[in-house]
């Protein structure tokens, strides 16, 4: 079975710029959280859907936004970056919306912002 | 004082030895917690729930205290293949299961 994807794995951006990440949960998830990882830190909750629907969002701008598609599959989107965006973005499927069910993380997009 | 917090380490252990971790959290509504292994550029994965009674896993060993808003994890006979971060996540408290990542501590075993 295929675990949590993730496209693309590394992405280089310019300031400025707009970029997209893309996650496709486990078969039967219904629940899809992104994450932003810098170097030396733990994982920073950015926004967490199910069924479609916004569930929770972090302490992120305006400038991120996601949305969850019909087959569960999720995007993330960035606007107007800014070199402190650089980072490793993860996704993580889950069975359901809440929070005390294990999570199962992709191995991430790698983003550099120049 | 932040959300979840743990000692970045490195912890330096040689093969065989006991290793014990501390997480500390502020929200004393907490709800949910766990352990999560992160191998260097890679994904973080799952290495256990920490239960109210405490739970074991062959080696390891995780612990609650919500008095001391505290969760422990033991790693006893270190293995090298245990080089890792170690993260713990909380989850919940006042009506939200958003989770909260420690920022992880790092763990090498030498022969």
């Amino acid at each position: 079975d295929a675990g949590v994807t993730q496209s693309p794995t590394h992405l280089i951006k310019t300031r400025g710029q707009h970029v997209t990440l893309r996650c496709s949960p486990i078969s039967g998830h219904k629940s899809v959280s992104w994450y932003q990882q810098v170097l030396g830190q733990g994982p920073q909750f950015i926004f967490q859907y199910y069924e479609k629907e916004e569930r929770g969002r972090g302490n992120f701008p305006d400038r991120f936004s996601a949305r969850q598609f019909p087959n569960y599959s999720s995007e993330l989107n960035v606007n107007a970056l800014l070199l402190g965006d650089s980072a490793l973005y993860l996704c993580a499927s889950s069975l359901v919306g809440i929070g005390n069910t294990e999570a199962f993380f992709g191995q991430g997009t790698r983003l550099t912002v120049v | 004082r932040k959300e979840v917090e743990q000692d970045p380490g490195p912890f330096n252990v040689p093969e065989g030895a006991t290793v014990a971790f501390n997480c500390t959290y502020s929200n004393s509504a907490s709800q949910s917690f766990f352990w999560y292994r992160q191998d260097c550029r890679k994904e973080p994965k799952l290495l256990m729930s920490v239960y109210s009674s405490g739970n074991e896993d062959g080696r390891f060993t995780a612990q609650l205290n919500r008095a001391s808003q505290y969760i422990s994890l033991l790693i006893r006979d270190s293995k090298l293949s245990d080089s890792a971060t170690y993260l713990c996540v909380v989850n919940g408290g006042g009506g939200s299961y958003i989770p909260t990542f420690g920022r992880g501590t790092s763990l090498i075993v030498h022969p």
